[in-house]
């Protein structure tokens, strides 16, 4: 298993340009998150989704779009870059939390993106 | 609005001496919180989960509490290794069927050999 892929590893965008942030899974998991890690701030949630189709507001979404056409792609969209949105993005799963109880979530290895 | 704290400074140990790193928080009652090791330049990977009911949590040198009194958790690495050096994140998670995530800055751990 690869376990979560994301790419591009680096990517340096001009303000106003668009791209797509790409992450897939082979775990079969449901659940998948979006996040941003700034330095010294921790890792900030930006948009969720619990299954194909369904996809659903973190906290801090504004600039961000996502798509769920499948079990194993969660691509996130940034539109009309700003520098405000240098980070570096990770992508992660989890299982289905059930009746068992919490599950830990699997991270890729991220993307860190700079705009210029 | 909720608020997760960790050490901001870093933690600087010895080889062989136990770490303890604590994580505190504010303005929320979590169902669970785990713990993640992230190394540079790396996507977190994790390490324990404890449950609010449950008070400790063991997996081989890494032990975890959970008071919910307190609002702290306690991370410990006992017999500490050089390869243990990294940042260690707190997490914190709802009741809610979504698994999602409240996470905190993270400690820098620095094993001296």
């Amino acid at each position: 298993n690869a376990g979560v892929t994301q790419t591009p590893k680096f990517r340096i965008l001009k303000i106003g340009q668009s791209m797509t942030l790409q992450c897939t899974q082979d775990m079969n998991h449901n659940y998948m998150y979006w996040y941003r890690q700034d330095p010294g701030m921790g890792l900030k949630l930006i948009y969720y989704s619990v299954g194909a189709g369904i996809t659903d507001k973190g906290e801090v979404p504004n600039g961000y779009n996502v798509s769920r056409s499948t079990t194993e792609d969660f691509p996130l969209r940034l539109e009309l870059a700003a520098p405000s949105q240098t980070s570096v993005y990770f992508c992660a799963s989890s299982y289905t939390a059930g009746t068992t109880g919490y599950n830990e979530q699997f991270f890729g290895p991220g993307t860190r993106l700079t705009v210029l | 609005s909720q608020k997760i704290e960790q050490n901001s400074e870093a933690l600087n140990i010895q080889e062989g001496k136990t770490a303890t790193l604590t994580c505190n928080y504010t303005n929320y009652s979590p169902a669970y919180l785990q713990w993640y090791r992230q190394d540079p330049g790396r996507g977190p990977v994790f390490l324990l989960l404890i449950r609010e009911n449950e008070k400790e949590k063991r997996k081989e040198r890494l032990k975890v509490t959970f008071d919910t009194t307190l609002k702290q958790s306690l991370f410990h690495i006992t017999a500490s290794q050089p390869a243990d050096s990294a940042t260690y994140l707190c997490a914190l998670g709802g009741s809610g069927a979504t698994n999602k995530l409240i996470f905190g800055t993270g400690t820098l751990l620095a094993v001296q050999p």
